[in-house]
C-alpha cells in the first residue's frame, strides 16, 4: 500500500516542550514538504527538502527545525520557540521534476496544553 | 474533526446538479495547477490537474478550467453527490520552484 503517513495523529504538547511530528513516504519520490493549516487560510509552508540531506526554509521557518537523513522520511520538530504551534500539519511529497503533483499525508493535529 | 474551515466561502448545492467552484490565482508566471479535495480531519486528496498550455481537462466527473487572461481557475463538479461535501482548493506552482502557493478553500455542502 503505498503513500505517505504521519503519526501521530493527534499530540498534545505542554509549553516550553519540543516535539517531533513523523512523516514518511514510500512513493520513492525525492521532495518532501511540510504546511501548516490554520482555520481559513491557505496552507503556509515550513520547509522543503529536494533531496537528502538538503533541505530549504519556506514561508514560516520560525521555531521548526527539519532532518532528511533517509529519502523516505522528513521528520518535524516543533521547538518552544514557536509561539503558537496548535495547528493541524500537513506532510506532503512530490517527484523531483518540477510541474509536478504534491501528495498528501493524513495530518497531525498538534494542540498546546 | 479539524475545523480547518471555519471562515470560508460556503457553495450549496442540491444533490444531482452541478457544482462550479473558482479560484483566483496570483502569479502570471504559475504554470501548473491544481485542485484538492480535503474533508475534515483529513489530509488533502488530488482530484485534477491542469499545465498553463491547456484551457481546459476533463476527469471524472470533474472539469477544470483555466482562463490565463485573468488568471482564474474553475473546477465542475458533474451530478454532486454527498460524498462530495468537503472544502476544495486551488493551486499554483511558479515555474521550476517546486514551491506551491494555496488558496484558502471553498465549502462544498451538498443538499439531500
Amino acid at each position: 500500500d503505498g503513500g505517505i503517513t504521519q503519526s501521530p495523529k493527534y499530540l498534545f504538547r505542554k509549553e516550553g516542550q519540543n516535539v517531533t511530528l513523523s512523516c514518511e513516504q514510500n512513493l520513492n519520490h525525492d521532495a518532501m514538504y511540510w504546511y501548516r493549516q490554520d482555520p481559513g487560510q491557505g496552507l503556509r509552508l515550513i520547509y522543503y527538502s529536494q533531496i537528502v540531506n538538503d533541505f530549504q526554509k519556506g514561508d514560516i521557518a520560525e521555531g521548526y527545525s527539519v532532518s532528511r537523513e533517509k529519502k523516505e522520511s522528513f521528520p518535524l520538530t516543533v521547538t518552544s520557540a514557536q509561539k503558537n504551534p496548535t495547528a493541524f500539519y500537513l506532510c506532503a511529497s512530490q517527484r523531483a521534476t518540477s510541474t509536478d503533483t504534491q501528495y498528501f499525508g493524513p495530518g497531525t493535529r498538534l494542540t498546546v496544553l | 474533526g479539524e475545523s480547518v474551515g471555519l471562515h470560508l466561502p460556503t457553495l450549496s448545492v442540491q444533490e444531482g446538479d452541478n457544482s462550479i467552484i473558482n479560484c483566483a490565482y496570483s502569479n502570471s508566471a504559475s504554470d501548473y495547477f491544481i485542485w484538492y479535495k480535503q474533508e475534515s480531519g483529513k489530509g488533502p486528496q488530488f482530484i485534477i490537474d491542469i499545465r498553463s498550455n491547456m484551457d481546459k481537462r476533463q476527469g471524472q466527473r470533474v472539469t477544470v478550467l483555466l482562463n490565463k487572461t485573468v488568471k482564474h481557475l474553475s473546477l465542475q463538479i458533474a451530478a454532486t453527490q454527498p460524498g462530495d461535501s468537503a472544502v476544495y482548493f486551488c493551486a499554483e506552482e511558479y515555474s521550476g520552484t517546486y514551491k506551491y502557493i494555496f488558496g484558502t478553500g471553498t465549502r462544498l455542502k451538498v443538499l439531500a
